[in-house]
């Protein structure tokens, strides 16, 4: 089956655009994750989607970081007024009802703002 | 507190060698203990978990090894092949839904 995609995986921002990342997670998996991977680092969490409820959203670095997944499956990140240092690869990954460390990550957008 | 620490951030070792990888974790009350490798320009790949009340599981030619006692896990990869190059992750869970903590991963290559 299809596992999880992400688009674009390329995007080019000069600073101060607003940016908007897309997941699709695989097909009846509840659990939705975000994760900001700086070059040479390991992922670092960012929010969590249970369904369409945002549960967990500690790991936001700013105000200018919103997500939203409305109908439980389809989310989006958007970054609004992007600063240099939000160039990164934003990672999405899902999981279903039985093992959430099990987690379906996408291949990532990589984020570049000049 | 949730925290991962890795022995020997870069692993070189030559095709059909053993591998072995290494991690240090704090947080004890883990359920599960995990690995994950990356490839380049790839997202994470889960690899293989074990309970907190083994010591030993095995898969397809990789075996992870739970110490708590010294709290330390580690990663065998029989016969490394070239498609192994990666970096290997013990992300710390530590909550209900699956939160990962990755930290920096150690860097395994594998010279033909």
């Amino acid at each position: 089956g299809a596992g999880v995609s992400q688009s674009p995986r390329y995007k080019v921002a000069k600073r101060g655009q607003d940016v908007a990342l897309r997941c699709d997670p695989i097909s009846g998996h509840v659990s939705l994750f975000w994760y900001q991977q700086a070059l040479g680092q390991g992922p670092e969490f960012l929010t969590y989607f249970q369904n369409e409820a945002q549960l967990d959203k500690s790991g936001l670095p700013s105000d200018r970081f919103f997500a939203e997944r409305p109908e439980g499956s389809v989310s989006t990140l958007k970054i609004q007024r992007t600063q240099q240092e939000d160039s990164a690869v934003y990672l999405c990954a899902s999981s279903g009802r039985t093992s959430f460390h099990e987690q379906f990550f996408g291949p990532g957008t990589r984020l570049t703002v000049l | 507190g949730e925290s991962v620490g890795l022995h020997l951030p870069t692993l070189s070792v030559q095709e059909g060698d053993n591998s072995i990888i290494n991690c240090a974790y704090s947080n004890s009350a883990s359920d599960y203990f995990i690995w994950y490798k990356q490839e380049s320009g790839k997202g994470p790949q889960f690899i293989i978990d074990i309970r907190s009340n083994m010591d030993k599981r095995q898969g397809q030619r990789v075996t992870v090894l739970l110490n708590k006692t010294v709290k330390h896990l580690s990663l065998q990869i029989a016969a490394t092949q070239p498609g192994d190059s990666a970096v290997y992750f013990c992300p710390a869970g530590g909550t209900s839904y699956g939160k990962l903590t990755f930290g920096q991963g150690t860097i395994l290559t594998v010279h033909p």
